[in-house]
């Protein structure tokens, strides 16, 4: 089946430091969505991408739909504690409802 | 207030004893679907429903059973749950299609 690949699995960053994490697919994807999922919490929705070359930004987050189609990524800002959790990009295919998820990029913030 | 709702939050049950997880939203959604999470696999989708009584399979559909006889509930059944069927489990609704979803709070499940 499609399968996404997010780099990096984790990362341990500084308060004030900028953070990129991006998911690479061999299949073609109609839409991209970031999410980010707090302990204890279900996923919740950052940014939905729907063509591709498209640059979204939503607050410090910036996040863009390749070109080709079979990529995305995600930046974050200046980061802040609050940042804090994992973050997945999600691929939406033909279907319209089968949704496939990255892994996860977990992300920890020093203050 | 706008939500999506799970029962149980947690269980625990034996091997091969029938269970159903219920899921509820009061959105108004069309657009349904369970997710189950697993540590070093993401999420990976178990079915999803586009409207009332139009349900897909998604990548792990083996050893589950949905229904979605109304729009606010679909139910996740586990007709004879196994060991591997350990894991979170997220019920998710969107106004129509898998774009913009809303999660539950989840639910853990333990089979011993």
């Amino acid at each position: 089946g499609q399968q996404l690949n997010q780099s990096p699995q984790s990362m341990f960053i500084q308060e004030g430091e900028d953070v990129s994490m991006n998911c690479t697919s061999s299949s073609i994807f109609n839409t991209w969505l970031w999410y980010k999922q707090d302990p204890g919490e279900g996923p919740v929705l950052l940014i939905a991408l729907y063509k591709a070359g498209e640059l979204t930004s939503n607050g410090r987050l910036t996040a863009q739909f390749g070109i080709t189609r079979k990529d995305s990524f995600l930046n974050i800002s200046a980061s802040i504690p609050s940042d804090v959790g994992i973050y997945f990009c999600a691929g939406l295919a033909g279907s319209q409802g089968n949704l496939i998820f990255g892994k996860g990029t977990k992300l920890s913030v020093k203050p | 207030e706008a939500q999506v709702t799970q029962n149980p939050r947690y269980l625990i049950t034996v091997t091969g004893k029938k269970l159903t997880v219920t899921c509820s939203q009061n959105m108004n959604h069309e657009y349904m679907s369970w997710y189950r999470q697993d540590p070093g696999l993401g999420l990976r989708q178990i079915y999803y429903s586009m409207n009332v009584e139009v349900t897909d399979k998604g990548d792990v559909p083996e050893g589950y059973k949905v229904s979605r006889k109304e729009k606010r509930n679909f139910p996740l059944i586990l007709e004879s749950p196994s060991p591997n069927q350990t894991s979170l489990y997220f019920c998710a609704s969107s106004l129509s299609r898998a774009v913009r979803q809303y999660f539950g709070p989840g639910t853990r499940l333990t089979v011993t």
